[in-house]
Order: C-alpha cells, then sequence, then structure tokens
C-alpha cells in the first residue's frame, strides 16, 4: 500500500528538549516536505527537499532542521523545542513540488509545556 | 495580503442541498489549483484538481476564475459523508511553494 508514515502520533515534551519526529515514504517520491497546522493559519510549510541531500527552508523554518540522507526519509528535529512550538506536524510527499497530489502522513500532534 | 483565502464557514447545510465555497488568491502568475479535502483530526487529501476549463468529478465541480483570481467548489446532492473542512491550495510565488487555504467547514445535517 502506497502510503506516508509519521512517528510519533503524538508527543508530550517538555521545553530544550531534543526530538525527532520521522517521515517514510513507500513511493519513491522524490520531492518531501514538513507542514504545521495552527488553527486560524493553515497549513504552512516549514523545510522541504528536492531529492537525497537536497534541503530547502520553506515559510516557517525557524527552530526546526531536517535531513534527507535517503530518498524515503525525512525526519524533523527540534533540537530546542518551545511552546509556540506547539502543532499538529504533517509529512508529504509527491512526484513534485507544484503541480502534483501532496501526499500526507497521518500527523503529528506535539505538545510543548 | 494572504496568499490564499477562504470563508471559514462553517456551513450547515441539509442532506441533498447543493453548497459552494468560493477562494481567492493573490498571485496571478499562479497556474496550479487544488481542493483538498480534510477530515477532522486527519491528514488532508486531493479532492480534485481545477483546470482552466472547470472539471466536474460526480457530484463536485471545480471553476477556475483567472480574471478574478478565485477558485469555486460546488457540491451537489450534498451527503452526509461529505462533512469535511475543504482546503483550497495554490502554487505560490516561491519556487516550490504550495499555499494551503485555511479551510472551510462543511457539515451536511440529516
Amino acid at each position: 500500500e502506497a502510503q506516508v508514515t509519521q512517528n510519533p502520533r503524538y508527543l508530550i515534551t517538555v521545553t530544550g528538549k531534543k526530538l525527532t519526529v520521522t517521515c517514510s515514504q513507500n513511493m519513491n517520491h522524490e520531492y518531501m516536505s514538513w507542514y504545521r497546522q495552527d488553527p486560524g493559519l493553515g497549513l504552512r510549510q516549514i523545510y522541504y527537499s528536492m531529492n537525497v541531500e537536497v534541503t530547502d527552508k520553506g515559510d516557517v523554518p525557524e527552530g526546526y532542521k531536517v535531513s534527507r540522507k535517503e530518498k524515503r526519509n525525512f525526519p524533523l528535529i527540534l533540537e530546542s523545542p518551545s511552546p509556540n512550538q506547539t502543532s499538529l506536524y504533517f509529512c508529504a510527499s509527491s512526484l513534485g513540488p507544484r503541480h502534483y497530489e501532496q501526499y500526507f502522513g497521518p500527523g503529528t500532534r506535539l505538545t510543548v509545556t | 495580503r494572504k496568499e490564499v483565502e477562504q470563508d471559514p464557514g462553517p456551513f450547515n447545510v441539509p442532506e441533498g442541498a447543493t453548497v459552494a465555497f468560493n477562494c481567492t488568491y493573490s498571485n496571478s502568475a499562479s497556474q496550479s489549483f487544488f481542493w483538498y479535502r480534510q477530515d477532522c483530526r486527519k491528514e488532508p487529501k486531493l479532492l480534485m484538481s481545477v483546470y482552466s476549463s472547470g472539471n466536474e468529478d460526480g457530484r463536485f465541480t471545480a471553476q477556475l476564475n483567472r480574471a478574478s483570481q478565485y477558485i469555486s467548489l460546488l457540491i451537489r446532492d450534498s451527503k452526509l459523508s461529505d462533512s469535511a473542512t475543504y482546503l483550497c491550495v495554490v502554487e505560490g510565488t516561491g519556487a516550490n511553494n504550495l499555499f494551503f487555504g485555511t479551510g472551510t467547514r462543511l457539515t451536511v445535517i440529516p
């Protein structure tokens, strides 16, 4: 089954404790991205990757890091989480950035206290 | 001005009703437009792409008006299962961005 998986699905953590949210896709897509979704603000892109070892900032990259060492995986790293990073996070993959269907993972609900 | 603007609703309609959503966008150079559907606490999923000539998929019709820079989604004969949030998505100004609207919430009432 073609899918994007994310782990963990739910996470409650404390300010400053480093965490990683994993994302994996099995569709051989070159393009992957991370979004956060907040009430009244919609989905905003954090980082994206055009291919292995190619990553770039989206609209709201501050406080986040990513890596793309393998085509299928695109982890999101919060080195020092803060309460304003409490949000619902989605990983997505597609054949390309603009003209193609984006396949989203099931989401990770993060709470930083 | 936001890249993409939608009426947040909520739209509460009876089963069988016809409902229409509009979405305006700011980038006149955008070439790609989509409607996504998001169920409560779930991920967005593509409902349909929006083509210049307009397109229909069953009970759903999408239209693009480039002159006024808006896209629309029409749902005919609403079903209970249509209850969801509908996201308008537009190609962004950057090299690699899509911009998502905040969504319009639809509830179909029995």
